[in-house]
């Protein structure tokens, strides 16, 4: 069965500092990963992707994610936070032929002045 | 991407009572899925939308306690059946995009339900 881990329940960063969410996953195939933010209040909006090819994938808002399969991670990075950043940010790990995602605990993104 | 509308936005209903949740999508999707999102935890699948059929249902989740129907290709609604506290959650549904081998889901606002 496949799992994620998101080891952060809870991050606070300075706004303008760098970010770095991690992400572990346990699949037997070769995953998809998807990174998606939950803003209060709101649904979730689909920040990136890895499906296949290039393990460097960029995003929307300036986030980019590194799949490495000798570590079965894919940690989401930001060179520099904004407040509008503070979110929850969900992994997720789905398959080919197997579109039910199975989504981590999440992470808490609070951002300070 | 997809435009997702669901209603009601947010409920508080009576245990013992139900709440159908409407979903609707701007464009035809292949496959529509619900998810709970209970209070300060991750989302769990419910169930699989099937149009023209029943739907397929998670480990944990039956049809008498959340039926689901999916009449066409754009709209799903959910039905929370006979409430307790426990089912206070957002529920959300998504749909599926797909291109060859890949997907991506899109997720509607989600409904905010408080069972009292």
């Amino acid at each position: 069965a496949q799992s994620v881990t998101q080891p952060d329940i809870h991050l606070t960063v300075s706004e303008g500092a760098s970010l770095e969410l991690r992400c572990n996953y346990s699949y037997g195939a070769t995953p998809y990963l998807f990174w998606y933010v939950q803003s209060p209040g709101q649904g979730l909006q689909l920040l990136l992707k890895y499906f296949s090819g290039d393990t460097l994938v960029q995003g929307i808002k300036g986030f980019e994610a590194e799949f490495k399969r000798s570590q079965s991670s894919f940690n989401l990075r930001k060179p520099s936070v904004h407040w509008s950043d503070a979110a929850e940010y969900f992994c997720a790990v789905g398959a080919r032929g197997n579109e039910k995602l199975t989504f981590g605990t999440g992470t808490r993104l609070t951002i300070i002045p | 991407s997809a435009v997702i509308s669901q209603k009601p936005s947010r409920d508080i209903c009576q245990r013992g009572t139900s709440l159908t949740i409407q979903c609707q999508v701007d464009s035809q999707v292949t496959m529509m899925f619900w998810y709970r999102q209970q209070p300060g935890q991750s989302l769990t699948l419910i169930a699989t939308a099937n149009q023209g059929s029943e739907a397929t249902y998670e480990s944990g989740f039956v049809i008498d306690k959340f039926p689901i129907s999916r009449p066409n290709l754009t709209f799903s609604t959910l039905t929370v059946s006979n409430m307790s506290p426990e089912d206070s959650s957002i529920y959300l549904c998504s749909v599926l995009r797909a291109s060859g081998t890949r997907y991506e889901q899109y997720f509607g606002p989600g409904t905010r339900l408080t069972v009292t």
